[in-house]
């Protein structure tokens, strides 16, 4: 089992509706969870972080923690074909701060 | 300009060299990653330090070694014994705790 995973995709999804990102993990000792954006060629930049149980929201976007499932997600609200990119599901854990990542969902959204 | 300083960005190597890339970060972040991404996957963790003198092998070390003497740097060396080395590679940075980690520009190494 995969220490983090996540769907490959592509997901597709028209402009202007809400795009929705599944990670799960397998440590149930994860601490933290973020969510990074990489575009083609470029380095993963953040979008959100979350270590409590519940939901997290910035400005279009959503986390949502659940440690009991070992699942978190990321929703895009009113996606733009801007956001097109792989979103990469990360989780910190343990006591040297392991930041593993998942294999990123492709996310394309088109007009 | 505080952040990480990733060189070279491109760098080509010939079969059975090893080299060096360079990872500086100057945000005083006590955990220092590095990564490698081939196209189309996710980053896979090759090292990782929490303090200086101190690091931890992540998923796939073998074929690869860092050093970390300064808390400024934590250069990579891919060696010989690495049969694969072309790739992405990603060094990032953060604190301890809840905090996020912050990303080089990546050197892409090609074996020619």
């Amino acid at each position: 089992q995969k220490e983090v995973e996540q769907n490959s995709g592509p997901l597709s999804v028209p402009e202007g509706a809400i795009a929705s990102l599944n990670c799960t993990y397998s440590d149930r000792g994860s601490q933290s969870f973020f969510w990074y954006r990489q575009y083609s060629g470029k380095s993963p930049e953040l979008i959100m972080f979350i270590y409590s149980n519940g939901d997290k929201e910035d400005g279009r976007f959503t986390a949502q923690l659940n440690k009991a499932s070992q699942y978190v997600s990321l929703l895009i609200r009113d996606s733009q074909p801007s956001d097109s990119a792989t979103y990469l599901c990360a989780v910190k854990s343990g006591g040297y701060n392991k930041l593993i990542f998942g294999a990123g969902t492709r996310l394309a959204v088109h007009p | 300009d505080g952040g990480i300083t990733q060189s070279p960005k491109y760098l080509f190597r010939k079969e059975g060299q090893n080299v060096t890339l360079s990872c500086e970060q100057n945000l005083n972040h006590d955990a220092m990653y590095w990564y490698r991404q081939d196209p189309g996957q996710g980053l896979r963790l090759i090292y990782y330090s929490q303090i200086v003198n101190d690091f931890q092998k992540g998923d796939i070390a073998e074929g690869y070694s860092v050093s970390r003497e300064k808390k400024e740097s934590f250069p990579l060396t891919v060696t010989s014994a690495q049969k694969n080395p072309t790739a992405f590679y990603l060094c990032a940075s953060s604190n301890q705790g809840h905090t996020e980690a912050f990303f080089g520009q990546g050197t892409r190494l090609t074996v020619v």
